[in-house]
């Protein structure tokens, strides 16, 4: 069974630093990974997806995630962290049929001014 | 650029009690599905709709649940008879191009408390 880790619960960054947010996954074929954002009250905003090719995926407000198979790894980074990031960000793969996703249990951003 | 919405934002319910929860897709979506995410737990994926069927369920998308698209408008999700590990937001979604890795697109959710 699939199966999507996030290591870090939360993780304080202050405004201005670098992010890297950490996501393992579980799966058995090549994986359809994908990162949400949820920021209080609101729903789950797409930030990017891999699919395959360059496995260095651009996504809105300037994140980026990099897929390493090696590592089963697909991390989400931004060069620098402003205070509108702070939200809760999923990990998520689709199953090989593509009718459902597996989160992982999220990390929540906080950002210190 | 066009949203998937979702009502009632928050509901409130006595135990035992039916609900529905309403999902208006983005209009040239073909897929809807529904997850949870019980407070300070992960999303769950509860079901997925595709031609007026379930294409998949999950363990949790039991007896008491049931989702039909009634109009071709909007996705229901309905509990018929609400316990109170009901209570969770839920979160309807859609996606369109019918390939098999689709992009799923989220609403804000309805909050349900189940009292």
């Amino acid at each position: 069974a699939q199966s999507v880790t996030q290591p870090d619960i939360h993780i304080t960054v202050s405004e201005g630093a670098s992010l890297e947010l950490r996501c393992n996954y579980s799966y058995g074929a090549t994986p359809y990974l994908f990162w949400y954002v949820q920021s209080p009250g609101q729903g789950l905003q797409l930030l990017l997806k891999y699919f395959s090719g360059d496995t260095l995926v651009q996504g809105i407000k300037g994140f980026e995630a990099e897929f390493k198979r090696s590592q089963s790894s697909f991390n989400l980074r931004k060069p620098s962290v402003h205070w509108s990031d702070a939200a809760e960000y999923f990990c998520a793969v689709l199953n090989n049929a593509g009718n459902m996703l597996t989160f992982g249990g999220g990390t929540r951003l906080m950002v210190k001014p | 650029e066009p949203e998937v919405t979702q009502t009632p934002s928050h509901q409130v319910t006595q135990m035992g009690q039916e609900v529905i929860l309403r999902c208006v897709p983005i209009s040239n979506h073909l897929y809807f599905y529904w997850y949870r995410q019980i407070l300070g737990q992960k999303v769950e994926f509860l079901v997925s709709f595709y031609n007026n069927e379930i294409s998949e369920k999950s363990e949790i998308f039991d007896d008491q649940f049931s989702v039909e698209r009634p109009d071709g408008s909007n996705f229901t999700l309905k509990i018929r008879s609400t316990k109170l590990e009901d209570s969770a937001m839920y979160f309807c979604a859609g996606g369109n191009t019918g390939a098999t890795r689709e992009t799923q697109y989220f609403g804000p959710g309805t909050r349900l408390l189940v009292l």
